[in-house]
């Protein structure tokens, strides 16, 4: 069956610009999670979604960063006034949505500010 | 609060040899476990998962892991090393009180020498 997918695989954008990544979990996934991959790190939480509802969005950076879920589906994470350090692999993953679940990933969507 | 550290940035083993990566964890409750390995250019893919039944793990690709409660780690091993095991490997913890989000360590880069 289809994976998580993730659009587009490359962004590049200036800086000040805004940009949406969308996320197409698999299909009867309640949960969605995005998280951040910065080079050479590991990857960091920023937002749980559990059906249309954000349960947990504690690791978003700022208020730039924002993200829907309007039909408990797909997914498209928002950000605002690009800067420089913004530059990641954006991660999304979702899961049955029961405790200890395994997430699958997504490709990621390379976001490269410049 | 929950956290994971992972000793070695990077591992070089010589193709037959033991692997072995280390990951020890803060939680302050029942922790659930997770190695992801990352091929290059590829997405997450889970290696083993830990949820509280038998504390040694067998996953994918002949890797296992070992849950010790007292020494608070899940240590990583597969007794020979393939070529094709070289890739980057993610210790990640969630639990129930921190909802399903998963928190990741830095990260292991394995290099596999023939």
């Amino acid at each position: 069956g289809a994976g998580v997918s993730q659009t587009p695989s490359n962004k590049v954008t200036e800086k000040g610009k805004y940009v949406e990544l969308r996320c197409d979990p698999i299909s009867g996934h309640t949960a969605l999670y995005w998280y951040r991959q910065s080079l050479g790190q590991g990857p960091e939480f920023l937002i749980y979604f559990q059906g249309t509802g954000a349960a947990d969005d504690s690791g978003l950076p700022n208020d730039r960063f924002f993200a829907v879920r309007p039909e408990g589906s797909v997914s498209t994470l928002k950000i605002q006034r690009t800067e420089r350090g913004d530059s990641a692999v954006y991660l999304c993953a979702s899961s049955p949505g029961t405790q200890g679940d395994e997430q699958f990933f997504g490709p990621g969507t390379r976001l490269t500010v410049l | 609060a929950q956290s994971v550290t992972q000793l070695g940035s990077h591992v070089s083993v010589s193709e037959g040899a033991l692997v072995l990566l280390r990951c020890n964890y803060s939680s302050s409750v029942p922790p659930y476990l997770f190695w992801y390995v990352q091929y290059p250019n590829q997405g997450l893919q889970l290696l083993l998962k830990y949820t509280s039944a038998a504390t040694l793990v067998k996953g994918i690709n002949g890797f296992e892991a070992e849950f010790k409660k007292s020494e608070t780690s899940f240590h990583l091993t597969k007794p020979s090393a393939h070529m094709s095991d070289a890739a980057e490997y993610f210790c990640a913890v969630s639990s129930p009180a921190a909802g399903n989000k998963l928190t990741f360590g830095g990260g292991t880069r394995v290099l596999v020498k023939p």
